[in-house]
């Protein structure tokens, strides 16, 4: 079993949908949660961070993280052509130097004009 | 402000053939990653680097070294190119977790 589960899609949505993208894991260690977005042919680039449980919002972007089900979620509202890419989850553990991150495979969402 | 800056952006290599690829970070963070990513696999991280003048073997390390002689600067060399090693590579830096990417090279071993 991996450590970080991610449906690969592919997601296709209506412009104007609320899109759902989720990944689980199965290391109660994790602290450190990452989205991040990545364009064809760019690289991986920082969309949403949160350390432990919660939420956090920002802009039409909310990143919750479930610590009790092992569940991260990003939701984005009123979807954009513009939001289409792939979104990979990434994770990692509060254990001192060694800041590995682990990560999904990515799910590539496509938001239809 | 540039970020993680690789160089080359493509390549093309004989079997056979060895190359430097560079990476460059102007946001003193101490830890550094080389990861590629091929299709259906994800990111997959090579060697990382917690600070200078150390390194460390991640996932998939076979194949290559790496060096960080300067904080800013991580090195990652591949000392005969197989086809195996075709893939886009990051190299990418870290602070406090999150972690911030280049633009990718392109290698392609024929």
């Amino acid at each position: 079993q991996k450590e970080v589960e991610q449906d690969p899609g592919p997601l296709s949505v209506p412009e104007g949908a609320i899109v759902s993208l989720n990944c689980t894991y199965s290391n109660s260690a994790f602290q450190y949660f990452m989205w991040y977005r990545q364009y064809s042919r760019k690289g991986p680039e920082l969309l949403m961070y949160t350390y432990s449980s919660g939420n956090k919002e920002d802009g039409r972007f909310t990143a919750q993280v479930d610590k009790s089900s092992k569940y991260i979620s990003l939701f984005i509202r009123d979807s954009q052509p513009s939001d289409s890419a792939t979104y990979l989850c990434a994770m990692s553990a509060n254990a001192g130097n060694n800041r590995k991150l682990i990560w999904g495979l990515g799910t590539s969402l496509a938001v239809n004009p | 402000n540039a970020g993680v800056t690789q160089t080359p952006k493509f390549r093309v290599l004989k079997t056979g053939q060895s190359m430097t690829l560079l990476c460059a970070q102007d946001m003193n963070h101490e830890y550094m990653y080389w990861y590629r990513q091929d299709p259906g696999m994800g990111l997959r991280l090579i060697h990382y680097s917690v600070g200078e003048g150390t390194t460390a073997k991640g996932e998939v390390p076979d194949g290559y070294n790496v060096s960080r002689l300067k904080k800013q600067n991580f090195l990652l060399g591949l000392e005969s190119a197989a086809p195996s090693q075709t893939s886009v590579y990051f190299c990418a830096s870290s602070r406090a977790g999150e972690a911030f990417f280049g633009q990718g090279t392109r290698l392609t071993v024929v």
